[in-house]
């Protein structure tokens, strides 16, 4: 398969709680991003992290990437009720320049 | 302007209609996407344009035919779709050099 694999596929925790979703991928990669999509409508872009890059930061957002165990987390703190979204894991594949994306986790997150 | 906009939001056609979905945006992006998604699935890539080019078509049926008429528009033609083919279409745009996609946000397609 194309698609990488997130874990957990569902996530459920209480408003101020952090958040941790994990990726995984099968190929090298160009650069591994994360986006967000609320249920029904299109994706959001949330950040990029490149192949010699290990982490980043963009604001609540922890981008982590493995390259040697071909993984990837995303760390949201401080969570809010308005986080609520699915949060897909996509690679753009080493030489090319599509994004194939992984299978998502749901994420719920309780007043 | 970093919108991608898709028309129509929804569209519910029969097996022997022909419709189109149409997409625009104005950010001098040079690749634009088709995504297919299904209810609680990830996008699955469809076709890529890099510079009005069709540079890939993921093995989809022929009943689907992009067309990219200039940098900023890219439409899909519909054809003899079947009920499985019901599913939200995505349309996305990149600058080539970095691959982040700008999303529309989607036109929900019913096959009867």
């Amino acid at each position: 398969s194309q698609q990488g694999e997130e874990d957990p596929q569902a996530l459920s925790i209480q408003e101020g709680e952090n958040a941790t979703m994990n990726c995984s991928y099968k190929t090298s990669i160009n650069n591994l991003q994360w986006y967000r999509q609320n249920s029904g409508r299109g994706l959001v872009h949330l950040i990029l992290i490149r192949s010699n890059e290990r982490e980043k930061h963009s604001g609540r957002l922890r981008v982590t990437l493995d390259t040697s165990k071909k993984s990837s987390s995303l760390l949201i703190t401080a969570s809010r009720a308005a986080d609520t979204a699915s949060y897909f894991c996509a690679t753009v594949w080493a030489g090319a320049n599509n994004l194939f994306f992984g299978t998502g986790t749901r994420l719920t997150v309780i007043p | 302007d970093t919108e991608v906009t898709q028309t129509p939001k929804h569209l519910v056609m029969g097996m022997t209609n022909k419709k189109s979905l149409k997409c625009e945006q104005h950010m001098g992006h040079r690749a634009m996407y088709w995504y297919k998604q299904k209810a609680k699935k990830p996008p699955e890539l469809m076709f890529v344009y890099s510079y009005e080019k069709l540079s890939i078509n993921e093995s989809v049926p022929s009943r689907f035919s992009p067309e990219c008429p200039n940098s900023s528009l890219l439409n899909l033609h519909l054809h003899a779709l079947q009920p499985e083919d019901s599913a939200l279409y995505l349309c996305a745009s990149s600058l080539p050099a970095t691959g982040e996609l700008f999303f529309g946000e989607g036109s929900r397609l019913t096959v009867l």
